[in-house]
């Protein structure tokens, strides 16, 4: 079967550093997504990797290890606005996302 | 730019009743999608349409219907409801048409429906 892991939780405090961790194993790869989710709200799109390695955008870095089946979302200088769910998902090899339950990020002051 | 609306935003529905949840967006997007996400779990896709005219089955499509009469509109009926589609459902676009995942989704702000 298809499967993402993502930690449930993560806690970190404002102006720190936070490394949300995604492991996958699925039937092929064309791409790996992140998403922001606040609470009761809309998931926006943060980054997308399809090569190995780190992209970065401002604040947040994205990695990814094709042969690992791994990747992460690194956040520095957290804010208190960070505080969001964070989604993984994967694009297989029939072009379908295969989302994982997300990762709920508590930043705290 | 309003983007995606969904509407109602909330819902609470009895057993065996039907209803329809509004898609509406303004981007000329030729892709949409109806997701349910539930507590625990990875968003789910439910139906899904790449251009006006077509639909397509997703991963949990029983239960629900969908019709794409033109580019903006893409509404999601449950004729007959049940418990089990309590969810918060999220209408979503995308100007690829290449499949689900080849273009950056928008998403609507989401439906939350409660059947009892």
């Amino acid at each position: 079967g298809q499967n993402i892991d993502q930690p449930t939780e993560m806690t970190a405090t404002e102006g720190a550093i936070v490394q949300i961790n995604c492991t996958y194993q699925t039937s092929g790869f064309n791409g790996l997504f992140w998403y922001q989710q606040h609470a009761g709200e809309a998931p926006t799109f943060l980054s997308y990797n399809v090569l190995d390695g780190l992209e970065e955008k401002g604040r947040f870095s994205s990695f990814l290890s094709r042969s690992k089946g791994y990747s992460y979302l690194l956040l520095k200088e957290l804010q208190m606005k960070d505080s969001a769910s964070y989604l993984c998902a994967v694009l297989d090899s029939n072009y379908q996302l295969i989302w994982g339950a997300g990762t709920k990020l508590i930043i705290k002051p | 730019t309003a983007g995606i609306t969904q509407a109602p935003t909330s819902q609470i529905l009895a057993a065996g009743r039907s209803m329809t949840l509004r898609c509406t967006q303004d981007m000329r997007h030729n892709a949409m999608y109806w997701y349910r996400q539930d507590l625990g779990l990875g968003l789910r896709l439910i139906h899904y349409s790449n251009t006006a005219g077509t639909t397509g089955k997703g991963e949990v499509p029983d239960g629900y219907s969908v019709s794409r009469a033109n580019t903006d509109d893409f509404p999601l009926t449950l004729a007959s409801a049940v418990p089990s589609q309590t969810s918060v459902y999220f209408c979503a676009s995308s100007d690829s048409t290449g499949g689900e995942g080849t273009g950056e989704l928008f998403f609507g702000e989401g439906s939350r429906l409660t059947v009892l």
